[in-house]
């Protein structure tokens, strides 16, 4: 199993701004994830952050917009930038240890007005 | 490519009727199957799974769920739903891909259920 904990749990931003989320993991893992889940649909992955090495984005996703730091095993960050109000989402943190199930963070409720 | 279905989004059901809910995955290669819920204002937590074996797989609180690879569908079943059951309902499906693992969400199904 894996504890997941994401900060911070809820913000409110200004549009044009950026948002750095952070998720912390109480076990080393290779690869972490990061979902977005917008209102009334389901989750989508974003990336996958492997230790030492670029993010992998998916289709629809750029470094540009969702840079991603993975410094160690057991950390990541997540920065939403130059934010518009389409970005209001809950973005989640998720792991996989062992490759089984995956574990996910409380999740970050982004609002921007 | 791959993807999820879940076919009904929202479910309303009194105390002690029967449940299942529909899913069903676009995938022709090994493929592992989940159930997640997400109770109100809480994070997603694992129902049950479906690596091999027996398709027919227990998990928490009396749900169930069957694999039926002929009809590429995992459905979520529990004989007698309770008030606290009131949750969103998503299904899952991890495959692989050149080596590449990746996470598969269904849309979800919200279900409330009435005492």
């Amino acid at each position: 199993s894996a504890v997941i904990s994401q900060k911070p749990s809820r913000d409110i931003c200004q549009r044009g701004t950026s948002l750095t989320i952070q998720c912390q993991v109480d076990s080393q893992v290779t690869m972490m994830f990061w979902y977005r889940q917008q209102p009334g649909q389901s989750l989508t992955l974003i990336a996958t952050a492997n230790q030492g090495s670029e993010a992998t984005y998916e289709s629809g996703f750029v470094i540009d917009k969702f840079p991603i730091s993975r410094p160690n095993l057991t950390f990541s960050t997540l920065t939403v930038s130059n934010m518009s109000p389409e970005d209001s989402s809950i973005y989640l943190c998720s792991v996989r240890p062992g490759n089984t199930e995956a574990f996910f963070g409380q999740g970050t409720r982004l609002t921007v007005v | 490519a791959q993807s999820v279905s879940q076919h009904n989004h929202h479910v309303i059901l009194s105390e002690a009727a029967s449940l299942e809910l529909g899913c069903n995955y676009s995938y022709g290669g090994t493929v592992n199957l989940f159930w997640y819920v997400q109770y109100p204002g809480q994070h997603l937590q694992l129902l049950l799974k479906y690596f091999s074996g027996d398709p027919l797989v227990k998990g928490i609180k009396g749900f169930e769920a069957e694999f039926i690879k002929s009809k590429f569908s995992f459905n979520l079943r529990k004989p007698s739903v309770q008030w606290s059951d009131t949750a969103e309902y998503f299904c899952a499906a991890v495959t692989n891909s050149g080596g590449y693992q990746k996470v598969t969400f269904g849309i979800g199904t919200k279900l409330q259920v009435i005492p």
